[in-house]
């Protein structure tokens, strides 16, 4: 299985500041052949199910604010909000899809400081 | 759109067969381009996947648990299932259902990222 590993594990940040997740993969998840990079991220709010934000590492979900970014290639990614807000506060998640089994990282808590 | 609910007893006795179904509404499981998964995250922590199906091939379940698990899909009913068997404590869980990604690989059959997720139901294993 590829391990992802996520930093931190837990952050707070200002309204209106900037917020950065990292992903760390074990192996790389850039498949040469279409050079794309096998990884998602999700956004977790208490009570409700993961919601896909990027994929592809970069490429936004329909209907999502473009506050949010995903960047990175090989086994190390990030996803970047650019100007938190209030309903931003959730758990997110990475994914990797390179192999199977789909691996998800632990888990990043953000929070409003 | 295609939404997904789950349903299933929320209480399994230690040893038994824990038994879920996805009721799959907006679009066929049919469809060539999905593959449709079960996942599950314990109380307070991350999410682990299960296994997938599609309608035309073989399912394919996370090693860590293929002894224990069959998923089935009924076409007829849009929907499909999860049995995961001599469930212990460390099987209680949030179950989810989600539509996976058909994705180009050079291993066939990877499921890419889930969109749309169900709720999700609590599967509790306790005496």
């Amino acid at each position: 299985d590829i391990v992802m590993t996520q930093s931190p594990d837990s952050l707070a940040v200002s309204l209106g500041e900037r917020a950065t997740i990292n992903c760390k993969s074990r192996q790389s998840v850039l498949y040469n052949s279409n050079s794309k990079n096998y990884l998602a991220w999700y956004q977790q709010k208490p009570g409700q199910p993961p919601k896909v934000l990027i994929y592809w590492a970069s490429t936004r979900e329909s209907g999502v604010p473009d506050r949010f970014s995903g960047s990175g290639s090989g086994t190390d990614f990030t996803l970047t909000i650019s100007s938190l807000q209030a309903e931003d506060v959730a758990v997110y998640y990475c994914q990797q899809y390179f192999t199977t089994p789909p691996t998800f990282g632990q888990g990043t808590k953000l929070d409003i400081k | 759109q295609v939404q997904l609910e789950e349903s299933g007893p929320g209480l399994v006795k230690p040893s038994q067969t824990l038994s879920l179904t996805c009721a799959v509404s907006g679009g066929s499981i049919s469809s060539g381009s999905y593959y449709w998964s079960w996942l599950r995250q314990p109380a307070g922590k991350g999410l682990e996947w299960i296994g997938r199906i599609h309608a035309r091939t073989s399912p394919i379940y996370n090693p860590s648990l293929e002894s224990r698990v069959t998923i089935s899909i009924d076409t007829s009913k849009n929907q499909f299932s999860l049995e995961l068997s001599s469930v212990t404590a460390a099987d209680t869980a949030v179950y989810y259902c989600a539509r996976g990604r058909i994705v180009p690989t050079a291993m066939s059959g990877v499921v890419g990222w889930f969109d749309p997720w169900g709720q999700g139901t609590l599967v509790t294993v306790s005496s």
